[in-house]
């Protein structure tokens, strides 16, 4: 059964840089890409990219380009997200999502990890 | 405000059927498939629905899911306790993907 395994909670300044690290096991980790998914407490889900630890290639949305990094290290089967210029509203719940093949078809985000509680405060 | 539009509350009492509508547009769910996601508090969202209509192994038959135009709808029959928590639809919008802000759904 495939896990996600995310790090744990960080509390970091404003201005500063988190990185989330999403930690894969039993299955190819080079053969689905890795989703990114953020939640502010009490309020819903925000996609923030993708990207593909075969090719290397992410695509983030507008809203966090020039912040967000997506990254991966296939040897450890590990996945990133680096996510800079910290601001307060970057206080959340990070998650990282997995695919799955189903019947010949790539279903998007059928696994998620814990998530990461990043807190952004002064 | 999110792209998807959900209503942001739901209920009903053990065995009644409820509806979840997710509303959308023609570049995201009338082009597209729709996903949708179950989150008990305190816990990652989990896959309850992909390609509209299409359940993942391990998710009961109670839940069903439907599309039409630019909406699609999660219906659970059989309403039971644990279903409460919050629900949320997806969509690819372009390479974006989007979500639906949620509805919580009670138990009564």
């Amino acid at each position: 059964q495939v896990q996600l395994v995310q790090s744990g909670a960080e509390v970091k300044k404003p201005g500063a840089s988190v990185r989330v690290s999403c930690k894969a096991s039993g299955d190819s980790f080079t053969s689905y890409e890795v989703n990114w998914v953020r939640q502010v407490t009490g309020q819903g889900l925000e996609w923030m990219g993708w990207m593909n630890p075969n090719s290397g290639k992410s695509a983030s949305t507008q809203k966090f380009q020039g912040r967000v990094t997506m990254t991966s290290n296939a040897s450890i089967n590990t996945a990133y997200m680096d996510l800079s210029s910290l601001r307060s509203d970057d206080t959340a719940v990070y998650y990282c999502t997995r695919g799955l093949i189903i019947r010949g078809i790539i279903v998007n985000s059928y696994f998620w990890g814990q998530g990461t509680l990043v807190t952004v405060s002064s | 405000q999110s792209v998807l539009t959900q209503p942001p509350s739901a209920s009903g009492t053990p065995g009644q059927r409820v509806t979840i509508s997710c509303s959308g547009s023609s570049s995201n769910i009338g082009s597209n498939y729709v996903y949708w996601y179950q989150q008990v508090p305190g816990t990652a969202p989990k896959l309850l629905m992909y390609r509209n209509d299409q359940r993942p192994s391990g998710v009961p038959d109670r839940f069903s899911g439907s599309k039409s135009g630019t909406s699609a709808s999660l219906a659970i029959s059989g309403l039971r306790s644990e279903d409460e928590g919050d629900y949320y639809c997806a969509a690819w919008d372009g390479s974006v993907r989007v979500f639906g802000g949620g509805t919580k759904l009670t138990v009564l």
